[in-house]
């Protein structure tokens, strides 16, 4: 988790809600991701970031947009939670190498 | 589209014994394959990276392998740990697109003493 952090680490919310989940590097890496964790799925894909306002779909996208102003953050919105956004969301980097380093987790609640 | 299996089951062994986990993987032959681990509550961490070209890969009590044929991996823990009980999550590489991955499901390894 050395260098990435995710906030907030919890969030209950009520459908119908826009929530900002934020990522936060240090490493100044080019690429980041965000993913969902939910049982029986494993981690998926959402979006990601090669650059500076150079983001781009992942496997899961529907109902989710991000933002990259900063080589640092990478912002994840749902503009309208649902409940099938329930779910634990994890931010990655990764840099010049093919591995990926993930931060901590945001564990979303939505009711 | 590619699709990755590891066995969702828990495996259970003694400790001192050797912890072997499988990934298999279909619909695609990725130019490479990582593992990572997992502990509850938080982020997985990366492991080992083996490429499409090598057959074997170690890191002090981890080896991993990578049949290009059989489209599995297996990844091995010797002289396990109770330290060693977490999940291991198996990643490839998306196709045309190097620097995204696809995640298997994971396998929990459970270490008694």
């Amino acid at each position: 988790d050395a260098g990435i952090t995710q906030s907030p680490r919890h969030k209950v919310t009520e459908t119908g809600t826009p929530v900002t989940l934020r990522c936060h590097q240090t490493e100044n890496h080019r690429y980041m991701y965000w993913y969902r964790q939910d049982p029986g799925h494993g981690l998926r894909l959402i979006h990601y970031s090669y650059g500076v306002k150079d983001t781009d779909k992942g496997e899961v996208s529907d109902g989710y947009s991000v933002s990259r102003s900063k080589t640092e953050d990478f912002l994840l919105t749902l503009e309208s939670a649902t409940s099938s956004q329930t779910s634990v969301y994890f931010c990655a980097t990764g840099g010049q190498g093919d591995e990926q380093y993930f931060g901590p987790g945001t564990r979303l609640t939505v009711t | 589209s590619q699709k990755i299996e590891q066995n969702s089951e828990a495996l259970n062994i003694q400790e001192g014994k050797t912890a072997t986990l499988t990934c298999n993987y279909t619909n695609y032959s990725p130019a490479y394959l990582q593992w990572y681990r997992q502990d509850p509550g938080r982020g997985p961490v990366f492991l080992l990276l083996i490429r499409e070209n090598e057959k074997e890969k170690r890191k002090e009590r981890l080896k991993v392998t990578f049949d290009t044929t059989l489209k599995q991996s297996l990844f091995h823990i010797t002289a396990s740990q109770p330290a060693d009980s977490a999940t291991y999550l198996c990643a490839l590489d998306m196709a045309n697109a190097g620097n995204m991955l696809t995640f298997g499901g994971g396998t929990r390894l459970m270490v008694k003493p």
